[in-house]
């Protein structure tokens, strides 16, 4: 497809254990980003990778929190020991640079 | 520090009814300002945007939005609701200083009532 692909689209876990969220972004598209969406809020900015640069990590809560991004392709984000504030819709966008993003559909995650 | 404030976390209209939903900025460097709308279990979908000349923006699905320096305000609306506008619509602002960070309002739901 054209868009923003993120996998899975649901993932329900126990507490304490690990998790890894895919996300692949529109094909050309230099920059990516992550964002965290808590039920009634909205959106937190996590992470932001734009081509070789250093990635903005400003956003990320904690240090269970991390990201990748292999080269302009493929980022995936991993919460360690996940806690139930964990709890939310985590959505990626990307975009090319300084343009607006397009945003995926998103991976609900639940912690039990 | 820039932030936005949506009036108003839900919104009825009636099908045919003005839609008028509420976006106020505060912002220390000129404003790039957005609207983005998601359907349920979807993401974002970017309505329409501001950044510099004609203050008054259209956008997709017949909605449109008006940047009012004065007031601070970015509110957007749209002439007559259809069912398919319901939705959750987000204001954003580009965080000064940054050329990607958005700052997000907390979302109004727009209920379209037949």
């Amino acid at each position: 497809g054209a868009g923003v692909s993120q996998s899975p689209s649901n993932k329900v876990t126990e507490k304490g254990k690990d998790v890894e969220l895919r996300c692949d972004p529109i094909s050309g598209h230099t920059a990516l980003y992550w964002y965290r969406q808590r039920l009634g809020q909205g959106l937190e900015f996590l992470i932001y990778f734009q081509g070789n640069s250093a990635p903005d990590k400003s956003g990320l809560p904690s240090d269970r929190f991390s990201a990748e991004r292999t080269g302009e392709s493929v980022s995936t984000l991993t919460i360690q020991r996940t806690q139930q504030e964990d709890s939310a819709v985590y959505l990626c966008a990307s975009s090319d640079f300084q343009q607006p993003q397009h945003f995926g559909d998103g991976t609900r995650l639940s912690i039990l | 520090a820039q932030s936005v404030t949506q009036l108003g976390s839900h919104v009825s209209v009636s099908e045919g009814a003005l839609v008028l939903l509420r976006c106020n900025y505060s912002s220390s460097v000129p404003p790039y300002l957005f609207w983005y709308v998601q359907y349920p279990n979807q993401g974002l979908q970017l309505l329409l945007k501001y950044t510099t000349g004609a203050t008054l923006v259209k956008g997709i699905n017949g909605f449109e939005a008006e940047f009012k320096k004065s007031e601070t305000s970015f509110h957007l609306t749209k002439p007559s609701a259809h069912m398919s506008d319901a939705a959750e619509y987000f204001c954003a602002v580009k965080t000064g200083g940054s050329n990607y960070k958005l700052t997000f309002g907390k979302g109004t739901l727009l209920t379209v009532n037949p």
